[in-house]
């Protein structure tokens, strides 16, 4: 079964400093992709970053990047100069090939601070 | 400016009530979610659609139904039957089916039945 683990309930990180959210998955398929989304205290879910299954790289947007080790199962995301404003839930997901749904982990709650 | 919308935001039903949630898109997108999200945890699906008229069971349909009369519109019913209501609403939609395709959230309904 596909399934998407985030073992970090929460993190703190100092104002500017980078920090890293773990996430890994378990498929058997071998197309897939991997989303990372942002939920601030609102509700709303705010999309990150994407990586695919086949992409050579790994994802960059911004101050978002994302550590992807195929053979290890992990897509961690890695913010870097943390700010106030990235205060919020983390939640890693997975797409998988032939269906439309995402299948979230349990998310990470990142606290930064002054 | 093109986005999802959800009304309302809070939502109070007593137990043993119908509630509709609305969910309206702007963006053109073929395919539309919903979402159930429980205090610290991850969004579960419930619905999907991939095209008007057309819709699937996700992970937790039980106690719920939706339709998809309009490519814009995709309103979630929350039955008598379901059993712990109670929750925040998330619906989502993207353009189209596919691995690359990120997944646009609406501002969420937060739902409370007693």
């Amino acid at each position: 079964a596909q399934k998407i683990t985030q073992t970090q309930p929460g993190m703190f990180v100092q104002e500017k400093e980078a920090v890293t959210l773990d996430c890994t998955y378990d498929t058997s398929d071998p197309s897939y992709g991997l989303f990372w989304y942002k939920q601030p205290s609102s509700g709303e879910m705010i999309f990150l970053i994407y990586q695919g299954s086949y992409d050579q790289q790994n994802a960059t947007e911004g101050r978002y990047s994302l550590n992807f080790q195929k053979a290890r199962k992990s897509a961690n995301l890695v913010i870097s100069a943390s700010q106030l404003g990235d205060s919020a839930m983390y939640f890693c997901a997975m797409r998988e090939t032939n269906t439309d749904k995402l299948i979230f982990g349990t998310g990470t709650r990142l606290q930064v601070f002054p | 400016d093109g986005g999802i919308t959800q009304s309302p935001k809070y939502l109070f039903r007593k137990e043993g009530q119908n509630v509709t949630l609305s969910c309206e898109q702007n963006l053109n997108h073929d395919a539309m979610y919903w979402y159930r999200q429980d205090p610290g945890q991850g969004l579960r699906l419930i619905y999907y659609s991939q095209i008007v008229n057309d819709f699937q069971k996700g992970d937790i349909a039980e106690g719920y139904s939706v339709s998809r009369e309009k490519k814009e519109s995709f309103p979630l019913t929350v039955t008598s039957a379901q059993k712990n209501p109670t929750a925040f609403y998330l619906c989502a939609s993207s353009p189209t089916s596919g691995l690359t395709y990120e997944q646009y959230f609406g501002p969420g309904t937060r739902l409370t039945v007693t």
